[in-house]
């Protein structure tokens, strides 16, 4: 079965300084990766994929994930960060088939202290 | 301006009510999905439809229903709410094809309290 795993439940980060969230996952064929992004009592918005092709995918607002086969890693990263990216980031993977039914991450709450 | 809404907002229901949330798409997508958002748990799918007219279950649909009569509506019923059902839902829709990775858009989400 198809899933993701985000090992960090919160990553604090001065504004300015590069972040990391970190997301793994386990699939059989080849991986349909995403990143969403959820502000407070908000929706989820859609940041970025991994479908096939460059290795770094590039977002919305400034972000960008890095595909690592061999390490079946899928972080999210941003070179500087803004206080503003502070909200709760999510990982999924699809769930394989003809659909797109996406199989989700726990969840991080990235902190940006000014 | 395109997206998706969902009705109500919030609501809070007493145990053994019928509940039924509403979700609508102006986008023409295919599919469309229901999820439930609980602290430490993620997002986990309820049901989801690739057209209308066909639906599937997904890894928590128990106690729920849904149908699909048209392109733009998912309403989805609890026939009989209980305490554990309370839960922060959201509804989603997505296009289909084009090798079906194509990103889900999120409706602001219907806070749900079942006492």
């Amino acid at each position: 079965a198809q899933s993701v795993a985000q090992p960090e439940d919160q990553v604090n980060v001065a504004e300015g300084n590069p972040l990391t969230v970190k997301c793994t996952y386990s699939v059989s064929g080849n991986p349909y990766l995403f990143w969403y992004v959820q502000y407070p009592n908000r929706g989820l918005q859609f940041l970025l994929k991994y479908i096939t092709g460059d290795n770094l995918v590039k977002g919305s607002y400034g972000f960008e994930a890095e595909f690592n086969k061999s390490q079946t890693s899928f972080h999210l990263k941003k070179p500087s960060a803004l206080v503003s990216d502070s909200a709760l980031y999510f990982c999924a993977v699809r769930d394989g088939g003809a659909t797109n039914k996406l199989i989700f991450g726990t969840g991080t709450l990235l902190a940006v202290q000014p | 301006i395109a997206g998706i809404t969902q009705a109500p907002t919030s609501q809070i229901l007493a145990a053994g009510r019928r509940m039924t949330l509403r979700c609508t798409q102006d986008m023409r997508h295919n599919a469309m999905y229901w999820y439930r958002q609980d602290l430490g748990l993620g997002l986990r799918l309820i049901h989801y439809s690739n057209t209308a007219g066909t639906t599937g279950k997904g890894e928590v649909p128990d106690g729920y229903s849904v149908s699909r009569a048209n392109t733009d509506d998912f309403p989805l019923t609890l026939a009989s709410a209980v305490p554990s059902q309370t839960s922060v839902y959201f509804c989603a829709s997505s296009a289909l094809g084009g090798g079906a990775g194509n990103e889900q858009f999120f409706g602001p989400g219907t806070r749900l309290t079942v006492l």
